[in-house]
């Protein structure tokens, strides 16, 4: 089952934060985050395992509950450049299937 | 040279026509996907390989099969084209450890069926 996103999509000023919310209902071995500019391919940003971790490089970090079966990317001071389509994948067993949700469209506006 | 190539990248072709779509990896991963991507639904999972003798069928497998040809090849086809297929469609590969399966995407194949 495909975990689902949101928001669907999100518009922002250079500068503003953003979160995007993923949540599954089966347990999630790991969390994958993914973003896609339009007409490229999706390029991954960071993976969390399971164990409550939180990761991060540059301003984007992610956290993940496993308890709520839960994942949330935070986009802090954000840039044009962040500006594309956000997708998390999810893998419930350790060398299980990679499944991705909906996807969230962010928008940065100057 | 891209490390997971999709031929072709665009396919225009008529209902009822039998299509195949090729990718191919020099990651050296065991694990390979195909996923269709259609405006507000996301990557959907059509199939996936986790070595030449294990196929496994995905979310939306109906109207698509897949040959696993050899470890860094992986088709998939279309045995009669219908509208509805008309989506763009990634492959991807990820390794079969844990902790580390990143999935890397090829740069997609668009098809349009008329």
């Amino acid at each position: 089952q495909q975990p689902v996103q949101s928001p669907q999509a999100v518009i922002l000023r250079e500068g503003e934060d953003a979160v995007i919310n993923c949540s599954s209902s089966k347990a999630l071995y790991s969390v994958h985050w993914y973003r896609q500019k339009h007409g490229e391919a999706p390029v991954f940003l960071m993976i969390l395992l399971k164990g409550g971790e939180q990761k991060g490089h540059d301003k984007i970090s992610a956290s993940f509950n496993e308890k709520k079966q839960q994942s949330s990317l935070y986009l802090t001071a954000s840039q044009l450049s962040y500006s594309g389509t956000y997708f998390c994948g999810t893998e419930n067993n350790a060398g299980n299937m990679l499944t991705f949700g909906g996807g969230t469209r962010l928008m940065v506006k100057p | 040279d891209a490390d997971v190539t999709q031929t072709p990248r665009n396919r225009i072709t008529k209902t009822g026509k039998r299509i195949m779509l090729e990718c191919s990896q020099t990651k050296g991963h065991d694990r390979m996907y195909w996923y269709r991507q259609d405006p507000g639904l996301g990557l959907r999972l059509i199939y996936y390989s986790f070595d030449v003798k294990d196929i496994n069928k995905g979310e939306i497998s109906d109207g698509y099969s897949v040959s696993r040809q050899a470890q860094a090849k992986f088709s998939l086809s279309l045995e009669s084209a219908i509208p509805n297929q008309t989506a763009l469609y990634f492959c991807a590969t990820s390794d079969l450890g844990t902790g580390n399966t990143e999935a890397f995407f090829g740069q997609g194949t668009r098809l349009t069926v008329v």
